[in-house]
C-alpha cells in the first residue's frame, strides 16, 4: 500500500518560488501517475498536473503551464512541484495523490497537503 | 474545460437518513469517468467511487454512486456520524480534471 508524505509548511513573498515535495513508500511508485491538485482553505480542489516518473511524461492543466514544473527523481520516489511568480492568489494547500493512468484518473491515495502561504 | 455543479450546497440530515448527493458536467463525461471524494475538516481528500459507480477499497457499501452521460448521484445509506463531511465529484474523462465545488453534508 503506497504512502505519500510531503514536505512542510512554507511561507513565501509575493513574486518568488516554492518547491513542495512528496515522497512515496511502500508499493511501486516509478510507474502510475503522481499529480498535484491544491485547495484555497474552506473552497474547492483545481487539478494543476502530473507525472509518470518512470518515463517523465507531464500533462499539465492549461492555467499553469509555464508557470509550474513537475518533476520526479526515481532513486528517490520523489515527486516534486515547482511554482514561481508566487501570487497572493497561489496561497492554497498543495496535496499529491497517486493515480492508475492518464485515462484512469481518480486520486487515490493522497498526500496529507503542505500549506504554501504567499504573504509580503 | 467541463465544469460539475454539486447540489445541494449544504445537506442537514440526521444520523440513519439517506443522503443524496448530484453532480451535473455542462458537457456528457466520457466512459462515466466520475469519482466522488469525502473529507473531513483538516484532512486530505478520500477516495470513495470511481468509474462512476465502483466502491474504492474499504468503502462500506452504505455508498453508492450512480450516473451517466452528464447526471451523477452519489448516495449515502443510514447516515454514520463519521459521515458528516464536505463530498466533491471529479471528472477525468477530459483535460483538465476538474472538480465540483463540494456539497457539505451537515447534522
Amino acid at each position: 500500500q503506497v504512502q505519500l508524505v510531503q514536505s512542510g509548511a512554507e511561507v513565501k513573498k509575493p513574486g518568488s518560488s516554492v518547491r513542495v515535495s512528496c515522497k512515496a513508500s511502500g508499493d511501486s511508485f516509478s510507474r502510475f501517475v503522481i499529480s498535484w491538485v491544491r485547495q484555497v482553505p474552506g473552497q474547492g480542489l483545481e487539478w494543476m498536473g502530473g507525472i509518470i516518473p518512470m518515463f517523465g511524461t507531464t500533462n499539465y492543466a492549461q492555467k499553469f503551464k509555464g508557470r509550474v514544473t513537475i518533476d520526479a527523481d526515481d532513486s528517490t520516489n520523489t515527486v516534486y512541484l515547482d511554482v514561481r511568480s508566487l501570487i497572493f492568489e497561489d496561497t492554497a494547500i498543495y496535496y499529491c495523490a497517486r493515480s492508475y493512468n492518464w485515462a484512469e484518473n481518480w486520486f487515490d491515495p493522497w498526500g496529507q497537503g503542505t500549506l504554501v502561504t504567499v504573504s509580503s | 474545460d467541463i465544469v460539475l455543479t454539486q447540489s445541494p450546497g449544504t445537506l442537514s440530515l440526521s444520523p440513519g437518513e439517506r443522503a443524496t448527493l448530484s453532480c451535473r458536467a455542462s458537457q456528457s463525461v466520457a466512459s462515466s469517468s466520475v469519482s466522488w471524494y469525502q473529507q473531513r475538516p483538516g484532512q486530505a481528500p478520500r477516495l470513495l467511487i470511481y468509474r462512476a459507480s465502483t466502491r474504492a477499497t474499504g468503502i462500506p457499501d452504505r455508498f453508492s454512486g450512480s450516473g451517466s452521460g452528464t447526471d451523477f448521484t452519489l448516495t449515502i445509506n443510514r447516515l454514520e456520524p463519521e459521515d458528516f463531511a464536505v463530498y466533491f465529484c471529479q471528472q477525468y474523462g477530459s483535460s483538465p480534471l476538474t472538480f465540483g465545488h463540494g456539497t457539505k453534508v451537515e447534522i
